[in-house]
């Protein structure tokens, strides 16, 4: 069974567009993550979410927005996409804080 | 805040040559330290991990990472590197003042030709 799944694998759309890219683990975990890698592979951290609160925001423009419904959920919606939101997308989870954190498939999203 | 460094932006080897790739922190507290694993088009892997004691650890697939805190490094080894070892590999961090913000190096692409 896949420990972190997200869906969906490749998204292409058009500026302007509103998307959301959904990701559940069923390792346990209590905290989960969103980090965007750009292309030149540089990976930064978007949102934390423990227990379903909120526990690290990044400098992000307000048109992401994270939602965790449970604990095993933790979705990213994407309002007026543009094209520097181009990047490939990777949800993770970790037990506890601190502790190593484990890796969705990622989600490419091209915005063209 | 807390950054990473690694030194080597492209590495090519051959074959059962050895590898080293660099990896420095700034951070004057305690840290975990991470290596990670991307292979092409794939998601990433934890290679290995320091959180405390023995300062070389060993992980996955031969890998070995030797925390010198003096030197604020975590440097990972590899005796004889194999064509499947074909990668990106980062370097992270985890510091208690971090908030658990795991923050990456810049990686370092590593071919391995036959």
């Amino acid at each position: 069974d896949t420990a972190v799944s997200q869906t969906p694998k490749y998204l292409v759309t058009q500026m302007g567009n509103d998307k959301s890219i959904k990701c559940e683990q069923n390792l346990g975990h209590d905290t989960m993550y969103w980090y965007k890698q750009d292309s030149k592979k540089f990976l930064k951290i978007m949102f934390s979410y423990n227990n379903k609160e909120l526990i690290i925001n990044e400098t992000v423009p307000n048109r992401f927005s994270p939602k965790s419904p449970d604990k095993a959920h933790l979705n990213l919606h994407i309002n007026s996409l543009e094209l520097g939101d181009s990047a490939v997308y990777f949800c993770a989870s970790s037990q506890e804080r601190g502790s190593p954190q484990y890796f969705g498939p990622g989600t490419r999203l091209l915005v063209l | 805040a807390q950054s990473v460094s690694q030194h080597n932006h492209h590495v090519i080897l051959s074959e059962a040559a050895s590898l080293e790739l660099g990896c420095n922190y700034s951070y004057g507290g305690t840290v975990n330290l991470f290596w990670y694993v991307q292979y092409p088009g794939q998601h990433l892997q934890l290679l290995l991990k320091y959180f405390s004691g023995d300062p070389l650890v060993k992980g996955i697939k031969g890998f070995e990472a030797e925390f010198i805190k003096s030197k604020f490094s975590f440097n990972l080894r590899k005796p004889s590197v194999q064509w499947s070892d074909t990668a990106e590999y980062f370097c992270a961090v985890i510091t208690t003042g971090g908030g658990n913000k795991l923050t990456f190096g810049t990686g370092t692409q590593l071919k391995v030709e036959l």
